[in-house]
């Protein structure tokens, strides 16, 4: 059975330091999808990246890093010298390959960066 | 601007009644979807459409109903058979042709707020 785990409930952070979401999968399948998503208190899902199982290099954007890691089945998110802009629920979710793009989604994680 | 559109943002129900949330995508994607997003659970999917007039249960369809006469709309209703319905809905969609490539990217709406009262 497919299962995405974020075990950080809530972090909270100081603005400027870096700080780490942590994804753990689970998954069946060979061919598999994962992304994190941004939800700030607005409400919509914001996309931020898709990466694909057979594509394990890690990937920057500005402050936000990723690290995927096929043998500890995780993908990790790391934001660099956080605002308080970070501030949002951030969710980590996995698709399996084929026709329906179904989502799972992690629990997400509540991140509170403070001034 | 394409994008998804989910309408009414914020809405009330009265016990036993049936309401009906409106999600519409300018973006020619084939599949939509409807997500439950409760506190502490993560999203949660209710139905999904890969194309017109086809529709398929998710893993809390009970107390819901979808229809899917045109390629942009995908309304959910949420009938009084479902006895917890104060939640966040969200609604999606992703274009069909991308399947076979690299993955496809979910984009999602605004979201819709569901109380009962």
């Amino acid at each position: 059975a497919q299962k995405v785990t974020q075990a950080q409930t809530e972090i909270s952070v100081v603005e400027k330091e870096d700080v780490t979401l942590d994804c753990v999968y689970e998954t069946r399948d060979t061919t598999y999808y994962l992304f994190w998503y941004k939800q700030p208190p607005s409400g919509e899902l914001v996309f931020l990246i898709r990466r694909n199982s057979f594509d394990e290099q890690n990937e920057i954007s500005g402050r936000y890093s990723w690290n995927f890691q096929k043998s500890t089945s995780s993908f990790n998110f790391t934001i660099t010298a956080s605002q308080v802009v970070d501030s949002a629920v951030y969710f980590c979710a996995l698709s399996e390959y084929g026709a329906t793009n179904k989502l799972i989604f992690g629990t997400g994680t509540l991140l509170a960066v403070q001034p | 601007d394409g994008g998804i559109t989910q309408s009414p943002k914020y809405l009330f129900r009265k016990e036993g009644q049936n309401v009906t949330l409106s999600c519409e995508q300018n973006l020619n994607h084939d599949a939509m979807y409807w997500y439950r997003q409760d506190p502490g659970q993560g999203l949660r999917l209710i139905y999904y459409s890969q194309i017109v007039n086809d529709f398929q249960k998710g893993d809390i369809a009970e107390g819901y109903s979808v229809s899917r006469e045109k390629k942009e709309s995908f309304p959910l209703t949420v009938t009084s058979a479902q006895k917890n319905p104060t939640a966040f809905y969200l609604c999606a969609s992703v274009a069909w042709d991308r399947i076979l490539t690299s993955g496809n990217t979910i984009y999602f709406g605004e979201g819709s707020w569901l109380t009962v009262v």
